[in-house]
């Protein structure tokens, strides 16, 4: 069974590009989790979502940052008009869908580099 | 909103001891508290979760206390050795319209000296 699939592992966009980001949850897991880390800092949720559905986005962003879980393929965190700011790691999670009990499963992160 | 404060400085230790990591919180009253392990370059693997209702929790030469009056939960790690070198992450999860998101402290970085 393998785990949370990110990518692409190391991403590298100028500014103004588009950056795309994408997470296959582990099998069966319905709930997938977003977060962004900088250095030396803690990972900052962003958005949290279930099959077709947006359940919670309080921390993404209002523009540039959008993010979808469709009902086949993997969920896709897209970046329009990257700045210097957006470099960072961004780590997908995901969860069976049993709230209040279980642990998140993470992937090992997408870096993306804008120059 | 929760707040999660975990020690920004790294605990420096020797192999052989215990380390001690603590997390502490305010605004909240969590159901269960969740320990996990990044080391650089990769996602956070979950070690340990302990619930509202539980003192301690053991996983090998893990333990996890969870104080609700304190609000404070601790990991220990016994018999430390080199290899378990890290950051570990205190979670707690936070109610946000009806939803519950994993929050994470910052971490507190571990360095096990041989």
């Amino acid at each position: 069974n393998a785990g949370v699939m990110q990518n692409p592992r190391h991403l590298v966009r100028r500014r103004g590009q588009e950056a795309r980001l994408r997470c296959s949850p582990m099998k069966g897991h319905s709930h997938v989790y977003w977060y962004r880390q900088l250095p030396e800092e803690g990972l900052k949720f962003m958005v949290y979502l279930q099959k077709e559905n947006i359940i919670d986005e309080s921390g993404m962003p209002k523009e540039r940052f959008s993010a979808e879980f469709p009902k086949e393929g993997p969920s896709i965190l897209r970046i329009q008009q990257v700045v210097r700011g957006d470099s960072a790691a961004y780590f997908c999670a995901s969860s069976p869908g049993v709230r209040r009990t279980s642990e998140a499963f993470f992937g090992q992160g997408t870096r993306l580099t804008v120059v | 909103s929760q707040k999660i404060e975990q020690n920004s400085e790294a605990l420096n230790i020797q192999e052989g001891k215990t380390a001690t990591l603590t997390c502490n919180y305010t605004n909240y009253s969590p159901a269960y508290l969740q320990w996990y392990r990044q080391d650089p370059g990769r996602g956070p693997v979950f070690l340990l979760l302990i619930r509202e209702n539980e003192k301690e929790k053991r996983k090998e030469r893990l333990k996890v206390t969870f104080d609700t009056t304190l609000k404070q939960s601790l990991f220990h790690i016994t018999a430390s050795q080199p290899a378990d070198s890290a950051t570990y992450l205190c979670a707690l999860e936070e109610a946000s319209g009806g939803s519950y998101i994993p929050t994470f402290g910052r971490g507190t970085s571990l360095i096990v000296h041989p």
